[in-house]
């Protein structure tokens, strides 16, 4: 395990179609976060779990949006009804919980998202 | 969510010394301060971190007000591999606010 991996590293589709995104976070590691970044802007920060449980969710993530770590492990960002402005970066980071205000967060290389 | 300060770009000779500085003017007692940097098409990666006293390890310094109100970032001798967007959070349960980072160039 070398690191955080998400899939697909991108993705162009057409307004109004549904997406989904995969993380796999570093095994170890029982946190999990979904940032979204538009160019030329800091990540903005979406939602996290702790384990299996989804413990905070920005306003940025609408209904349209749903994410989900049912075993704890690998997570999945869904997007439903695109819009042109979801085009964007979406990158997953995984962390030790007990390390949250001193650890690192690790990230992946992003899943880039452009809706035509 | 706090939040921190930065320039939004500089510039750098390579082999000189770098110091990108960062205000974070409503911390609080327990945030811890993180840079990262990100290189075009990857995700971010950390840099360093503190809390009240000066760090060092193999990539960077670490320089934190006594006030803890600002901290700098410090390359020692910048190379072209540095050039990146450099970022200073403020970390609050891991949940981080990233502003608009700092895009550093270096000039050969």
């Amino acid at each position: 395990d070398t690191g955080v991996s998400q899939d697909p590293r991108h993705k162009i589709t057409k307004r109004g179609q549904n997406v989904t995104f995969r993380c796999d976070p570093i095994s170890e590691h029982n946190r999990l976060y979904w940032y979204r970044q538009t160019l030329g802007q800091g990540p903005e920060f979406l939602t996290y779990f702790q384990n299996e449980a989804q413990l905070e969710k920005s306003r940025l993530l609408s209904d349209r949006f749903s994410a989900e770590r049912p075993k704890g492990s690998f997570s999945t960002l869904e997007i439903q009804r695109t819009e042109q402005g979801d085009s964007a970066m979406y990158l997953c980071a995984s962390s030790f919980s007990h390390l949250v205000q001193t650890g690192e967060l690790f990230f992946g290389e992003g899943s880039r998202l452009t809706v035509l | 969510d706090a939040k921190t300060t930065q320039p939004n770009s500089m510039e750098s000779n390579e082999e000189e010394p770098v110091h990108l500085p960062c205000n974070h003017s409503t911390i609080s007692g327990t945030d811890y301060i993180h840079w990262y940097r990100q290189l075009p098409s990857q995700g971010p990666e950390y840099v360093i971190h503190g809390l009240t006293s000066n760090v060092n390890n193999r990539m960077a310094s670490l320089a934190i007000a006594e006030d803890r109100k600002s901290s700098t970032l410090i390359l020692h001798r910048a190379t072209l591999r540095d050039a990146a967007v450099y970022y200073c959070i403020l970390s609050n349960a891991g949940k981080s606010t990233f502003g608009d980072g700092t895009t550093l160039t270096v000039k050969p």
